[in-house]
């Protein structure tokens, strides 16, 4: 079967920091794009990073450039997030996502998401 | 980005209900419908615009392609009470629509 878990969410102070992690099981997951995506309360999703299957390149959104970091380590099928400089806007649900293309196989599926950590960021 | 319509609807249970999402250039099929209950994460019901994913009842079908896409449930039925939202996902960065609510 196939599962992401996060983990690492919680309750901090503006500008401290969190560390995600992400962890993959039932598939191969060095051979994924992954992602990561956060909800805001009463919001809809927002993309916020992407690395590619050997993390040579990653992406961020506007909203988080220059203070969150994406890595993974293939070896343990693990995806993080360092959150550094927390702002009370970062608070939301930040969910894991594979992307749809196996770059070991050469197929394709849908996009998998795993079921989401909790930051609370406050004052 | 993408533009989902409407942001909410009321139904009568055993109605058809359709959402529309519209891309605003061409991405082919690489699109994904999910529903999403309160509380909970969203659960992949559509992918590559019309493939069902498993476990996902057979009431619910997607279909377009391009920058036309359209979700429909045959015949609501009560437990489909949730937000539904589209998702690009060809390419980073990901977008999604804005959601749509449906009611009973």
């Amino acid at each position: 079967e196939v599962q992401l878990v996060e983990s690492g969410g919680g309750q901090v102070q503006i500008g401290e920091s969190l560390r995600l992690s992400c962890a993959g099981s039932g598939f191969d997951f060095s051979g994924y794009e992954m992602n990561w995506v956060r909800q805001a309360p009463g919001k809809g999703p927002e993309w916020i990073s992407y690395i590619s299957s050997r993390g040579e390149t990653t992406y961020y959104a506007d909203s988080v450039k220059g203070r969150f970091t994406i890595s993974r380590d293939n070896a343990k099928s693990s995806l993080f997030l360092q959150m550094n400089s927390l702002r009370a806007e970062d608070t939301a649900v930040y969910f894991c996502a594979r992307s749809y293309y196996n770059s070991l196989t050469d197929s394709v599926e849908g996009p998998f998401w795993g079921q989401g950590t909790p930051a609370i960021v406050s004052s | 980005q993408m533009t989902q319509s409407p942001s909410s609807l009321s139904a009568s249970v055993g109605d058809r209900v359709t959402i529309t999402c519209r891309a605003s250039h061409d991405i082919r099929n690489y699109l994904a419908w999910y529903q999403q209950k309160p509380g909970k994460a969203p659960q992949l019901l559509i992918y590559g615009a019309s493939t069902l994913q498993s476990g996902v009842p057979s009431r619910f079908s997607g279909s377009g392609s391009g920058t036309d896409f359209t979700l429909t449930i045959s015949s609501l039925r009560p437990e489909d009470v949730a937000t539904y939202f589209c998702h690009r996902y060809n390419t980073a960065p990901w977008t999604f629509g804005q959601g749509t609510k449906v009611e009973i």
